[in-house]
């Protein structure tokens, strides 16, 4: 079966640091990655995706890479902000139905 | 343009009641999904439509969910007989086709609290 897994959280950054956050995955068939997240208070919404192998997937500033031969797609920032604080889901779809397998998720804290 | 959209946002019911759960998909799009959110167990796939049908059911956890949808558009989950692990958010998302390349959208949820 599909499993995603995420690195223990929270954590917990000052504003302007650089943020790694690891996401490996088993999938049966040839996965798409995705990030999700959710800020306080509102609901899930799609960060980045990628659908095949060395894609880059990017947007508000993060990135994640789709490594086949690791089998990870870690999410990368080069410099947070206190905006970026919320809980951060790494996810895959496999198959047909395109169900979404998720991990467990991280909350993320930065301070001023 | 509007969003996916959920109703009600909060529901508090007494353990052994039934509840329904509303989600009103995005114009147009033909895959909806729900997912349910709780502590203990992360974010879970619970069951897929396509059009009116729902080819893959394998996350319902137990015989007392069961879920429809008609005009290819709004779904209703239903739990029968409502037990105090049923309490999580009930979370719906649609996206255009099957293919996994497409978005999933996500509703703002609803909040299931048994008492």
């Amino acid at each position: 079966g599909n499993s995603v897994t995420q690195m223990e959280g929270p954590v917990t950054l000052s504003e302007e640091a650089f943020l790694t956050i690891n996401c490996t995955y088993t999938a049966t068939g040839y996965p798409s990655l995705f990030w999700y997240v959710q800020y306080p208070g509102e609901g899930l919404q799609l960060l980045l995706k990628a659908t095949k192998a060395d894609d880059k997937g990017s947007n508000k500033g993060f990135e994640a890479t789709y490594r086949k031969e690791t089998t990870s797609f870690h999410l990368e920032k080069g410099s947070v902000q206190v905006s970026d604080s919320a809980v951060y889901f790494c996810a895959l779809t496999t198959g047909a139905n395109s169900k979404l397998t998720f991990g467990k998720g991280i909350t993320l804290s930065v301070r001023p | 343009g509007a969003g996916v959209s959920q109703s009600p946002s909060n529901k508090v019911t007494e353990k052994g009641k039934d509840v329904e759960l509303r989600c009103d998909p995005i114009s147009g799009h033909t895959a909806l999904y729900w997912y349910r959110q709780s502590l203990g167990q992360g974010l879970e796939f619970l069951i897929y439509f396509q059009g009116n049908s729902a080819p893959d059911k394998s996350g319902l956890p137990s015989d007392r969910f069961s879920a429809e949808r008609t005009g290819g558009s709004v779904s209703t989950l239903t739990i029968q007989r409502t037990q105090q692990e049923d309490s999580a958010v009930y979370l719906c998302a649609s996206s255009t086709r099957l293919a996994g390349l497409d978005t999933q959208y996500f509703g703002p949820g609803t909040r299931l609290t048994v008492l």
